[in-house]
């Protein structure tokens, strides 16, 4: 069974501090990795694709290692309106059809 | 955002009844879904759909029936509802090319009693 795993928290962080967290995936042959943001009571967000070669949007960074298996958000320069919890989405073989697997979430609670 | 609806945003409904939820899109996307999200359980893919008239089940599809007569709507059926599909459930949409992100309704709250 494919399986993402993250770390549920709540990481509780001060406003401007940086932040990290992994999730793990089982499915070697993924194919492609996002991670979404959600608000409580909301839908998910997509925030950003993940691509081996590292990206980056703002002050957010996020890095795939395949070999381990293993992707990461950071978050620089938290703000308040980053208090959210954020899923890793990991798309196995054959695209989009029921390729996703969701991780359960992270929570982050940024705090003035 | 993506013109994603979902109609009701909330109901309750008595255990035995059979309930409809609808997702409506104005993205003309090829790909539908509908996921089920609970405590503890994160995301739960139900049915999705790749085209008109083309549905498969996903993970968690006993109970549920879907129907897509049109490009634009995807409609979500619990035959007999049970207190165990109190639920959020989300509808998402996804073009088949790149990475196929998937784009998410704002979500119904169903509650079975």
């Amino acid at each position: 069974r494919k399986e993402v795993e993250q770390d549920p928290g709540p990481f509780n962080v001060p406003e401007g501090a940086t932040v990290a967290f992994n999730c793990t995936y089982s499915n070697s042959a993924s194919q492609s990795f996002f991670w979404y943001r959600q608000d409580c009571r909301k839908e998910p967000k997509l925030l950003m694709s993940v691509y081996s070669s590292g990206n980056e949007d703002g002050r957010f960074t996020a890095q795939l290692n395949r070999a381990s298996q293993y992707i990461s958000l950071l978050i620089r320069d938290s703000k308040l309106s980053d208090s959210a919890t954020y899923l890793c989405v990991v798309n196995g073989l054959g695209g989009g059809a029921d390729g996703l697997t969701f991780g359960k979430g992270t929570h982050l609670i940024i705090q003035p | 955002d993506a013109g994603i609806t979902q109609s009701p945003r909330h109901k309750v409904t008595e255990t035995g009844t059979p309930v409809t939820l609808r997702c409506h899109q104005t993205e003309n996307h090829r790909y539908m879904y509908w996921y089920r999200q609970d405590p503890g359980h994160g995301l739960r893919l139900i049915h999705y759909s790749y085209g008109v008239k083309d549905t498969d089940k996903g993970e968690v599809s006993d109970g549920y029936s879907v129907s897509r007569s049109k490009t634009e709507d995807f409609l979500l059926t619990l035959e007999s509802a049970t207190s165990s599909q109190t639920s959020v459930y989300f509808c998402a949409i996804s073009e088949p090319r790149g990475d196929y992100e998937q784009y998410f309704g704002p979500g119904t709250r169903l509650t079975v009693t």
